[in-house]
């Protein structure tokens, strides 16, 4: 089945490390996103990508990097220097080449924790 | 950065109501206009994307509108039902692909 597999589903980690999230997409879409929630508030941009080899910094990048050296991957690395990582992170992809409308798909999410 | 609001923050009502949302977005860099409905322990599903000013659209009890020139648009649900609650999000999605969420509206539905 075509979709976004994000993992792991909870991740603990202890202050001072950094940690990868994995998200893979086999729908064929050019454009993916990471977004990260807190308790009560919406979504939040960290990272997003149009097409391989390049990406975007979202309004909460400071922290985080990411890497596309493929199209159906995008993972993200929550390094040490976010000062507060413990969040649920959500990826999503869009078939988009700048000009599709359509809407995001998104993956279950990862919970990070740090201990 | 690209502010998107959204109000009321949380709404409850009773089965039957119709209730509605806002979200308001800037006027400048548009592309496309998303709401999303996120349920407990489940990933964001799209609703609507609409683009057009002017847009209505609609799924079942649901609709959307959309006005580009002032920035904001309108979801609306007939009749409220208890599996209509959630948390309803909209997005703007700009010119170069970015894609900004509003904080979202939760709705709760009492039987």
């Amino acid at each position: 089945d075509g979709g976004i597999t994000q993992s792991p589903k909870y991740l603990f980690r202890k202050e001072g490390q950094n940690v990868t999230l994995s998200c893979e997409q086999n729908l064929n879409h050019d454009a993916m996103y990471w977004y990260r929630q807190d308790p009560g508030q919406g979504l939040r941009l960290i990272y997003y990508s149009q097409i391989v080899n390049d990406f975007q910094k979202g309004d909460i990048a400071e922290g985080y990097s990411v890497s596309r050296e493929k199209k159906e991957s995008f993972p993200l690395t929550v390094t040490s220097a976010q000062k507060n990582p413990t969040a649920f992170y959500l990826c999503a992809s869009t078939l988009s080449r700048g000009t599709n409308t359509g809407e995001l798909f998104f993956g279950e999410g990862s919970r990070l924790t740090v201990l | 950065i690209l502010n998107v609001e959204q109000s009321p923050q949380s709404l409850h009502v009773q089965e039957g109501d119709s209730t509605n949302f806002t979200c308001s977005f800037p006027s400048s860099n548009f592309y496309a206009l998303h709401w999303y409905r996120w349920e407990t322990a489940k990933s964001p599903e799209a609703l609507f994307v609409m683009t057009l000013n002017g847009d209505e659209k609609k799924k079942g009890r649901i609709s959307a509108t959309l006005n580009t020139k002032e920035g904001y648009s309108y979801l609306y649900i007939k009749g409220s039902q208890p599996e209509d609650s959630a948390t309803y999000l909209c997005a703007f999605k700009t010119s170069y692909d970015k894609v900004i969420f509003g904080p979202g509206t939760s709705l709760s539905v009492i039987p």
